[in-house]
């Protein structure tokens, strides 16, 4: 079975600081993976996906994330955060053409 | 494009009322899917549509709900007697598949208060 579990329910970073936000997933075979995002009061939209080419994968808004097979995780990160970005962040996995989603982590982003 | 569309943005309705929310997929794309999102559990599949036929609908809550999709621009998810705990935010999100079935495009929402 497909699970997926984000090891943060609320991240604080200052702006202008790195961004980490962590997800594990569990899979019994090659998965497909995605973070999604959702603005304050706005529906998901996708940031990157992980289908089983480049282990590190570009996104949108300067995100990106890599798949560590070994690791079984796929975390999220970003160089520089700016205030726009915080919103909440959905790991997702990808299984017999459902998404099977985290639980999302909460980014705050501090002036 | 113009995205999925949904319909109304907010409903506002008394228990016991019937409630219809409303979905326009993407043009070509040939999955639907409808999900719930409360902040007890966050956001759960209902059910999905491929070439307007529902495939999966394990995710319905009981048979208060029912989804249809009479072609492939339109969908509706029907709550029939609505109750208070209904209230949510639903969403409705489409994708090209077979191949990207994972790729879903979100609609805004309706946000749903049942009274």
């Amino acid at each position: 079975a497909q699970s997926v579990t984000q090891l943060d329910s609320h991240v604080s970073v200052s702006e202008g600081t790195p961004v980490l936000l962590r997800c594990n997933y569990s899979s019994s075979y090659s998965p497909s993976l995605f973070w999604y995002v959702q603005h304050p009061n706005k529906g998901l939209q996708l940031l990157l996906k992980y289908t089983s080419a480049a282990t590190l994968v570009k996104g949108i808004n300067g995100f990106e994330a890599e798949f560590k097979k070994s690791e079984t995780s796929f975390h999220l990160t970003k160089p520089s955060a700016h205030m726009s970005d915080a919103a909440e962040y959905f790991c997702v996995v990808g299984s017999n053409y459902q998404l099977i989603w985290g639980a999302g982590t909460k980014l705050i982003i501090k002036p | 494009d113009a995205g999925v569309i949904q319909s109304p943005r907010h409903e506002v309705t008394e228990m016991g009322q019937e409630v219809t929310l409303r979905c326009k997929p993407i043009s070509g794309h040939d999955y639907l899917f409808w999900y719930r999102q409360t902040m007890m559990r966050g956001l759960e599949l209902l059910i999905y549509f491929n070439n307007n036929v529902p495939i999966d609908d394990s995710g319905m809550p009981e048979d208060r709900f029912s989804a249809k999709m009479p072609n492939a621009s339109f969908s509706t998810l029907k709550i029939q007697p609505s109750e208070p705990r209904d209230s949510a935010v639903y969403f409705c999100a489409s994708s090209l598949g077979p191949f990207n079935p994972y790729e879903q495009y979100f609609g805004p929402g309706t946000r749903l208060t049942v009274t």
